[in-house]
């Protein structure tokens, strides 16, 4: 069973850089087709691509985040990380990680609880 | 960047009713067209994928459809557990992007 975890500070000041860190349980980061990546939903609002890493280092970026946002992954640790510079309280948002197989061509079908980071001075 | 738009926005059905949620791209896309039900408080659950094949576990009373820049999501005889808001994502054009969300409530 595949799961995956979101971690990270839950209150960023504006300008910080956030850090988010999804750790990945069930399948390896190193297995042909998987990818990992993250999706944003400020309150009540809609969700939005924000980043992917795939298994042989493939990076997609949501383009209106591309120029602040990086994505790695550490094999090691089956973990992802995200990384987002200069937040502004507009990034405010649950931030989730999912799953996804382009062997199974199933697209982001497992998921994350969300993690919600809110940014306030 | 494809857009796509969800409709409407809000839709009010009874239990037993039957729901069509309607997902419009800005430009013609392929087979890569998903359906996600999420609940408040929690995470996206995928439902479709690949315009129609229902994701594991999912019951026939889901169903998707469509081609070119038209696509629905149809739930029959709803049950008190289907309402809940629905999103139709595009995955086979980078970068993916979601609809903004239909809502589905009880009247």
């Amino acid at each position: 069973q595949i799961t995956l975890k979101e971690s990270g500070p839950a209150l960023v000041k504006p300008t910080a850089t956030l850090k988010l860190t999804c750790t990945l349980s069930g399948v390896s980061l190193t297995t042909t087709g998987v990818g990992v990546g993250w999706i944003r939903q400020p309150p009540g609002k809609a969700l939005e691509f924000v980043a992917l890493i795939y298994w042989d280092d493939d990076e997609r970026y949501g383009p209106s985040l591309e120029s602040r946002v990086a994505i790695t992954k550490d094999t090691s640790r089956n973990e992802v990380v995200l990384t987002m510079t200069n937040m502004n309280p507009v990034d405010t948002a649950t931030y989730f990680c999912t799953h996804i197989n382009v062997v199974t061509s199933l697209p982001f079908d497992v998921w994350g609880q969300g993690m919600l980071v809110t940014v306030s001075s | 960047e494809i857009f796509l738009t969800q409709s409407p926005g809000t839709l009010a059905l009874s239990p037993g009713d039957r729901a069509t949620l309607s997902c419009s791209a800005s430009q013609p896309l392929t087979i890569y067209l998903a359906w996600f039900q999420q609940k408040r408080g929690q995470p996206p659950k995928l439902l479709i994928y690949g315009v129609s094949t229902r994701a594991p576990g999912i019951p026939d009373r889901f169903s998707g459809s469509g081609s070119g820049t038209d696509f629905n999501l149809t739930i029959d005889r709803l049950e008190p557990d289907d309402f809940a808001m629905y999103h139709c994502l595009q995955y086979g054009i980078s970068p993916r992007t979601f609809g903004q969300g239909t809502t589905l409530e009880i009247k």
